[in-house]
This record gives C-alpha cells, sequence and structure tokens, in this order.
C-alpha cells in the first residue's frame, strides 16, 4: 500500500526567507509524486511532479522540489517566500502502475507573515 | 483551454436522499477521477475512469458509483445519503498519467 506523510501541520516564515514543506512517501515500486496547493474554498493547483530524471524539479511560481530516492522524501522549496503563497500544500504520490489513483499526505498550512 | 468544471458548485441534501455530481473535464482528457476532502479524513481517492470504463476503485461503500460518458464527461452518485458524506467532492483529469488537474469541487452539505 502507498502511503505520504507530512509531519508538520502548519510550517511559519517570514517574507523574503527560504521555505520547506517536508514529504516522505512509502510505496511499492517506483514513484510519481507530486505537489498541490489549495487556497480556500477552491480546488486544488498542481504545482510540480517527479516521474523520472533529474531530482530536482523545479514547477510553478518559483516552487521546486528535491526527489531523495534513499530517504523517501520529496520536499518542496521556494527560496524567498510570498505573503501569497500561503496556503495548503498537499504531497501525493502514485507509482508506475497504479493509474491516476492518488495517495494524499495530510496537508501542510504554510503561513508567510510580514 | 478552459479548466475542469464541476457542477453544482453547493448542494443541501437530507439524510437518505441521492445525490449526482457531474464533472466535466479539459478537453482531450480522458482520465476523470473523483476524489473526497473532508476534515477529518483528508482527501480520499474514490474512482477513476478512462475511457468509460472504472480503472480504479478506493476504498468507499457501494453507495458511491460513478459513470463516464463518450464525451468523458463524468458522473458520480451517492445514494442514501449520511451525515458523514458531507464533504468536498473534487474531479480531476488527466489525458492519461502525469499530472491531474483538479476542478473547483462540489461542496456536498447533508442535513
Amino acid at each position: 500500500a502507498q502511503s505520504v506523510a507530512q509531519p508538520e501541520d502548519q510550517v511559519n516564515v517570514a517574507e523574503g526567507n527560504p521555505l520547506t514543506v517536508k514529504c516522505t512517501y512509502s510505496v511499492s515500486g517506483n514513484p510519481y509524486l507530486f505537489w498541490y496547493v489549495q487556497y480556500p474554498n477552491r480546488g486544488l493547483q498542481f504545482l510540480l511532479k517527479y516521474i523520472t530524471g533529474d531530482n530536482l524539479v523545479k514547477g510553478s511560481y518559483g516552487f521546486e522540489a528535491e526527489f531523495n530516492k534513499s530517504q523517501t522524501s520529496f520536499h518542496l522549496k521556494k527560496p524567498s517566500a510570498l505573503v501569497s503563497d500561503s496556503a495548503l500544500y498537499f504531497c501525493a504520490v502514485t507509482f508506475t502502475g497504479g493509474g491516476n489513483k492518488l495517495t494524499f499526505g495530510t496537508g501542510t498550512q504554510l503561513k508567510v507573515e510580514l | 483551454k478552459a479548466g475542469v468544471t464541476q457542477t453544482p458548485r453547493y448542494l443541501i441534501k437530507t439524510r437518505g436522499q441521492q445525490v449526482t455530481l457531474s464533472c466535466s473535464p479539459i478537453s482531450g482528457h480522458r482520465s476523470v477521477s473523483w476524489y473526497q476532502q473532508t476534515p477529518g479524513q483528508g482527501l480520499q481517492f474514490l474512482f477513476e475512469y478512462f475511457s468509460e470504463t472504472q480503472r480504479n476503485k478506493g476504498n468507499f461503500p457501494g453507495r458511491f458509483s460513478g459513470r463516464q460518458f463518450s464525451n468523458s464527461r463524468s458522473e458520480m452518485n451517492v445514494s442514501t445519503l449520511e451525515l458523514g458524506d458531507s464533504a468536498l467532492y473534487l474531479c480531476a483529469s488527466s489525458f492519461d498519467g502525469g499530472e491531474q488537474f483538479f476542478g473547483p469541487g462540489t461542496r456536498l452539505t447533508v442535513l
């Protein structure tokens, strides 16, 4: 069975500082990893994905994530946070042969303060 | 390109009733997946349809069902509604594999 852990319910960071939102996963087979963001009363917006290739993946709005196979992690990062980045972030995983059945983490609320 | 659309956006039903939610995927996408989002259980996969066939199914009771039409539009149905079915129901489409694009959701309230 596949699973995703987001160990932090909330992350607080000052505007202009780097941010990291943590994600670890467990799957059988090769993982396909995703980050989504959700603003209040909205659906999920795709940020970035790792399927194969370079371990550092760049996505929308200046976000990036690093795939670490040995640590089974896929942490989301941004060099300089903006107040507008404040939202709920979800990590999700599927695997080779798993189709589009995404398993999501519990979400991390990011709060960027002035 | 138009995004994923879901109708209705809000629904209020009473226990025991049934409900049908609709999802129109992005043009050209043949895979449609449904997810339930609640504060207690988070985001949970319901099922996926591809070319009118159910390809994947989550761990939900048989009261939850779906279908997909030849134009890739999808509906999900929940029969004999329970209070615990109150949730945001999200639909997502994809070409096949890769990232899924989500609609704004249907907020279902069961009284």
